[in-house]
């Protein structure tokens, strides 16, 4: 399977502190996408990194990709009460195919 | 910004009966997906729909599936008798050729009952 897997399942931390979620997952990829997904609602795109990116940045978002131990990372930095959602990452081989989505990482932001 | 639209929000249906799920992908789009994120279970792709026709379906996608871009700006999904397993949100996503510009909609909830 491709799907990714992140890690951790949940994860609760005060507000202005930053969140590190991780993924990982298992075959050759050609881009990877991180989601957010508020409760009951729908998915809303992050970021995407390409396979021949190490990093990439978006505002409070920072996203690492290792290729070699196929793995990526989510960084929100100075975290936020409306930060509080599910993040998933999505794996992409071919630019017309399917992504194949993670089971997700619940973020909680105390204020 | 342009946006992926789904409607209805929130559907019940009876077990047996078929269910229509519309979406009005962004309008320059070419590849428009399907799919479905069981509660509290990941997101499944369901299936894949370029240049009118399917392109990738995934096991889930089975005969009591269908779907459909029947005016050139809805792309709708079919399940034809519906089981009570098939109670979950459903998303279609459209984009361009830029792999970035993958939209998803809000979703449809169905409840089959």
């Amino acid at each position: 399977s491709q799907q990714g897997e992140e890690d951790p399942q949940a994860l609760s931390i005060q507000e202005g502190e930053n969140a590190t979620m991780n993924c990982s997952y298992k075959t050759s990829i050609n881009n990877l996408q991180w989601y957010r997904q508020n409760s009951g609602r729908g998915l809303v795109h992050l970021i995407l990194i390409r396979s021949n990116e190490r990093e990439k940045h978006s505002g409070r978002l920072r996203v690492t990709l290792d290729t070699s131990k196929k793995s990526s990372s989510l960084l929100i930095t100075a975290s936020r009460a409306a930060d509080t959602a599910s993040y998933f990452c999505a794996t992409g081989r071919n630019t017309g195919n399917q992504f194949y989505f993670g089971t997700g990482t619940s973020l909680t932001v105390i204020p | 910004e342009p946006e992926v639209t789904q409607t209805p929000s929130h559907q019940v249906t009876q077990m047996g009966q078929e269910v229509i799920l519309r979406c009005v992908p962004i309008s320059n789009h070419l590849y428009f997906y399907w799919y479905r994120q069981i509660l509290g279970q990941k997101v499944e792709f369901l299936v894949s729909f370029y240049n009118n026709e399917i392109s990738e379906k995934s096991e889930i996608f089975d005969d009591q599936f269908s779907v459909e871009r029947p005016d050139g700006s809805n792309f709708t999904l079919k399940i034809r008798s519906t089981k009570l397993e098939d109670s979950a949100m459903y998303f279609c996503a459209s984009r361009g050729q830029a792999v970035e510009g993958y939209t998803f909609g809000s979703g449809t909830r169905l409840t089959v009952v």
